[in-house]
Parts: structure tokens; sequence; C-alpha cells
């Protein structure tokens, strides 16, 4: 009943490193989504999937890359981290109905 | 464009009374569907209630209703028997059928006062 895994629950990086959050799923959707939402707003969109091989930008995809080799996995590349991009990030998936499941965030800090 | 709105930043109220989050909504769309998600301290996204547009009969989950208005674009949430566990961070979203995104509106901080 494992649903949205993500790893880690909670980073710290700094300035300029790189680092991997990962996001699987074992319910066989083909739609994925990473969020990300900063103290006291609402989620953004950051990338999404239709599919394996299949991504695209969301709102704000600056400074993030996505891959999606799998229909399971879907990981977000932070590269050269800026403290702009402390926030808690959301992996979520869908299947062909319009019910979003949420993994249970990761909080990352950049110092 | 597409814009999901809450106007209420801050809603609060007694324990075991009623409150009502408003959520309003553009779309030229005629299929989609709307959702309340809700947001613990724990930041984890639980799914309240959804609707369907195109069904004209409100949704309801046990204490938690909705008066959907379509022609209006207008979307609450009503929460009855207020309990100290509904306190949270409350999202509104709309899902267009025609689009693979969710559109969130800002959040409203529903406080319950014991």
């Amino acid at each position: 009943n494992a649903g949205v895994t993500q790893t880690p629950k909670f980073r710290i990086l700094k300035i300029g490193q790189s680092m991997t959050l990962q996001c699987t799923q074992d319910m066989n959707h083909n739609y994925m989504y990473w969020y990300r939402q900063d103290p006291g707003m609402g989620l953004k969109l950051i990338y999404y999937s239709v599919g394996a091989g299949i991504t695209d930008k969301g709102e704000v995809p600056n400074g993030y890359n996505v891959s999606r080799s799998t229909t399971e996995d879907f990981p977000l590349r932070l590269e050269l981290a800026a403290p702009s991009q402390t926030s808690v990030y959301f992996c979520a998936s869908r299947n062909g109905g319009n019910t979003i499941y949420f993994g249970e965030g990761s909080w990352l800090t950049v110092v | 464009a597409q814009t999901v709105t809450q106007s209420q930043p801050e809603m609060s109220v007694q324990e075991a009374e009623t409150v009502t989050l408003s959520c309003t909504y553009d779309t030229s769309e005629s299929d989609y569907y709307l959702f309340w998600y809700k947001q613990p301290p724990s930041r984890q996204m639980i799914l309240v209630i959804r609707q369907e547009a195109y069904k004209q009969q409100n949704a309801t989950e046990n204490r938690f209703s909705v008066n959907f208005q379509k022609a209006a674009k207008s979307f609450s949430l009503k929460i009855s028997d207020s309990q100290l566990g509904d306190a949270a961070m409350y999202f509104c979203a709309y899902f267009p059928d025609s689009n693979y995104q969710l559109i969130w509106g800002a959040g409203t901080k529903l406080i319950i006062k014991p």
C-alpha cells in the first residue's frame, strides 16, 4: 500500500551543490508531477510527465530537470542549488481519472 | 487564463460550529473537476472532497460538503461540527478535462478555537 514515495524527506544543501529528489509510485499511473510549496503559499508546478519518455515544463521549471525512463520513477534534479530553491517539494501521480495522489513531501533547505 | 481564487487567507471557527470556505474559479471549459485538499502542519496533502462539473448534485463526505454553483463559478466548502483536527490549510483546486494540470488557489488557513 505504498502509493507515492519520495526520498529524502529532509535535506540541507550548500549553495552550488546538486542533488536528486527521488519519486516512485506503484499504482501504474501515467501522469506524474513535481510541485514546490514555499512557506505560506500554494503549490506551483515545476515539471510534469504524461508517460514514460515524455516530460514537460510547468510554471517554475528554471533550475530543475526531470527524466521519466520508467512508468514508476520520476526523479527531480536540482543543479547548482540556490537559496531560492529552499522549499517543500511534492511528487504526485494520477491515472486516467482525476484524483491526484501526493507523496509526503521533501523538505529542502539551501544554505 | 484559468485561475482559482480563495479570498479568505484565514478563517477561525469555534469547535463544534460550522464554517464555510470560499473558492471561485475562472474558466471557459464546460467539463472539469474541482477539489478541496487539506494540508495539516505535517504538510501532507489530503483529499477532502471532489466534484465533477457535470454533476448538479453537491458532493458530501461525512462532515464536509460543497456548494457548487457552476454558473457563478463558485465552489465553497462547508465543514460542520468543526473539530480540532480540522485545523489546517485548505486548498481549492481546479482540473480541466482538457489539460494535465491542476490549478491551485493560494489556500485558506483554518483555525479551530476550543
